[in-house]
């Protein structure tokens, strides 16, 4: 079945530096989501990509569509406490569900 | 903030027994979705409705089952919980209507179950 990879599945980070989690997929996506999950949290939507190389800005959040519109990437500028959480992509399936990536749980130490 | 309500939001019980796990919005959305999780692991589809009366299985085999009866109810039952049942349980909607592109999904608390 489809499916869409999400990598690193674990990022420990030292507060104030980067981050950044890639999602593939081998088929070409209408459009790609992003969530966040903070500890004993839910998913909550953050951003919708839907355009060939679309660039997306939220504060020191970076989303991007690569031009193939098979992957993406959500990249963090000078992680803060605030930041943890898992963070999740996911596209459009076949039957008007959504196919979540399988995660990446991130971590910052202060 | 979503208006999509999940009640109880934590649950204890023994095996063997019926629980239903209730799940509300009332946003009007056709589309609705239960998904179990482990705490921080990745997100199971195990049943979705696209709308009154219709109810599908998803990705992740599951000894539970739904009912759609009204628009903004979609509630989920386990006819005799097990260990293995222990999880987070999500529910969530959209707008989307059919197999046509999806919107973000508006997810609810989460009903963390132990079956003992």
């Amino acid at each position: 079945g489809q499916q869409v990879m999400q990598i690193p599945q674990y990022q420990h980070v030292q507060e104030g530096e980067d981050f950044t989690t890639y999602c593939n997929s081998s088929t070409t996506l209408s459009n790609i989501q992003w969530y966040k999950q903070r500890p004993g949290g839910h998913p909550v939507f953050l951003i919708q990509l839907v355009k060939s190389g679309e660039v997306k800005k939220q504060k020191r959040l970076t989303f991007q569509f690569g031009e193939a519109k098979k992957n993406s990437s959500l990249h963090i500028t000078a992680t803060q406490t605030t930041d943890v959480g898992t963070y999740f992509c996911a596209a459009p399936g076949s039957q008007g569900n959504l196919i979540f990536g399988k995660g990446t749980k991130l971590s910052v130490k202060p | 903030e979503a208006d999509i309500y999940q009640t109880p939001r934590y649950l204890v019980i023994g095996t063997g027994k019926k629980i239903t796990l209730e799940c509300s919005q009332t946003m009007g959305h056709d589309k609705m979705y239960w998904y179990q999780q482990d705490p921080g692991m990745e997100l199971h589809l195990i049943h979705y409705s696209y709308g009154v009366n219709s109810t599908e299985k998803g990705d992740l085999s599951s000894e539970s089952t739904v009912s759609r009866i009204r628009t903004e109810h979609f509630p989920l039952t386990l006819e005799s919980a097990r260990p293995s049942h222990t999880s987070q349980y999500l529910c969530a909607s959209d707008f989307s209507a059919g197999t046509s592109p999806i919107n973000e999904q508006f997810f609810g608390p989460g009903t963390r179950l132990t079956v003992l």
